[in-house]
């Protein structure tokens, strides 16, 4: 199994709070990812990262930021969150952007 | 708008028949597919992945077939057990972006 852990596992707090997710591999992965899913939806990219200080928007980025300082770390900053937030989070990694992800234990946030 | 689709929410198959998770999209562009297996409260795990230039992939008792002029991919397990009992999930992506987009996934029982 690819060496992908998650930050809290799970975690509630209250709408307006600032929640910061993390994500830490030890396998030197260049990529890393952020999806959410819910149902219905499968697994829907938040942001990605494609080395250390670079990021790139997914297709639901909105009222979420990201940093990468480190190859192994990749932070998820919900700046104020919303009940619409509320969901499971995946950290996902990536030898190569071709290359199959492999995925982290994920993180339930529930947004009261 | 869906541009993968996995039309069968949920599929039963006895054990030792074949298992079949069909999967559709609506971008040309697509080039790379994925198939991930979920079980609850765990990570997807990669499955097999086929890219446009092949119209077959088998690893074990996973094979996936891509038709891309009908724009569909097929998982096929044989034979199946219980241990394969989970949501399966397609993923595709084009060349340009790499950004995969996933299906809604199909949940898979295997009766014993």
């Amino acid at each position: 199994d690819a060496g992908i852990t998650q930050s809290p596992r799970h975690k509630v707090t209250e709408t307006g709070t600032p929640v910061t997710l993390r994500c830490h591999q030890t396998e030197n992965h260049r990529y890393m990812y952020w999806y959410r899913q819910d149902p219905g939806h499968g697994l829907r990219l938040i942001h990605y990262s494609y080395g250390v200080k670079d990021t790139d928007k997914g297709e639901v980025s909105d009222g979420y930021s990201v940093s990468r300082s480190k190859t192994e770390d990749f932070l998820l900053t919900l700046e104020s969150a919303t009940s619409s937030q509320t969901s499971v989070y995946f950290c996902a990694i990536s030898e190569s952007a071709e290359y199959e992800q492999y995925f982290g234990p994920g993180t339930r946030l529930t947004v009261t | 708008d869906q541009q993968v689709k996995q039309n069968s929410p949920s599929l039963s198959v006895q054990e030792g028949r074949i298992s079949i998770l069909n999967c559709d999209y609506t971008n040309s562009m697509f080039d790379y597919f994925l198939w991930y297996k979920k079980y609850p409260a765990e990570g997807p795990t990669f499955l097999i992945s086929i890219s446009s230039i092949k119209d077959k992939n088998e690893d074990g008792r996973f094979t996936v077939f891509l038709n891309k002029s009908a724009k569909h991919l097929s998982l096929h397990i044989v034979p199946s057990q219980p241990g394969d009992s989970a949501v399966y999930f397609c993923a595709a992506s084009d060349s340009g972006t790499y950004k995969y987009i996933f299906g809604t996934g199909t949940r898979l029982k295997v009766l014993a």
